[in-house]
């Protein structure tokens, strides 16, 4: 398995494009979230979804929009992107609570909005 | 309102050493816990959780304890090694949530 992956690595925007953070995880997991770090913090949540066709808000959605049309993907969309959306994104998944929960981590996306 | 915090931002050991990274925790209807060891440029990797109806849990050199009763929890790491070098984060989700919250983390840095 590949676990999850994300795409790109590293992205420098100018204010007010868009892009779309792919996710995909190859582990059959319903939980997918989309987490933001800023440096030195913890993790912010920004979406989640606990399966196909279903998202909600996390702690931070304003300028973000998620969609989940299949089990494997979840991708994050920034629609003008803004110099305060400059962060480290890291997208993750997991089964359900009570079915061996551990949360996997992709390796993250590095976005600079200048 | 409530939260998970660390006390010790930055912690420096010798290797060879025992490290013991602490966290608090102010929601009382947490009911699991776990910890997790992000390296530079790396996202976050699972390391070992416990649940509330447990005080102790142990794995491959890592402890973790569960103070329910003061709200805290410590992720000890035996026989520290260059390799542990890290930041750690805890994090705890309330029963019948499906989102953890986590704490900043901590660094840790082991000198050879």
């Amino acid at each position: 398995n590949a676990g999850v992956t994300q795409t790109p690595k590293f992205r420098i925007l100018k204010i007010g494009q868009s892009m779309t953070l792919q996710c995909t995880q190859d582990m059959n997991h319903n939980y997918m979230y989309w987490y933001r770090q800023d440096p030195g913090m913890g993790l912010k949540l920004i979406y989640y979804s606990v399966g196909a066709g279903i998202t909600d808000k996390g702690e931070v959605p304003n300028g973000y929009n998620v969609s989940r049309s299949t089990t494997e993907d979840f991708p994050l969309r920034l629609e003008l992107a803004a110099p305060s959306q400059t962060s480290v994104y890291f997208c993750a998944s997991n089964k359900p609570p009570g079915q061996q929960e551990t949360q996997y981590f992709g390796p993250g996306t590095r976005l600079l909005v200048l | 309102g409530e939260s998970v915090g660390l006390h010790l931002p930055t912690l420096s050991v010798q290797e060879g050493d025992n490290s013991i990274i602490n966290c608090a925790y102010s929601n009382s209807a947490s009911d699991y816990f776990i910890w997790y060891k992000q390296e530079s440029g790396k996202g976050p990797q699972f390391i070992i959780d416990i649940r509330s109806n447990m005080d102790k849990r142990q794995g491959q050199r890592v402890t973790v304890l569960l103070n329910k009763t003061v709200k805290h929890l410590s992720l000890q790491i035996a026989a520290t090694q260059p390799g542990d070098s890290a930041v750690y984060f805890c994090a705890e989700r309330a029963g019948g949530s499906y989102i953890p919250t986590f704490g900043r983390g901590t660094s840790l840095i082991v000198h050879p």
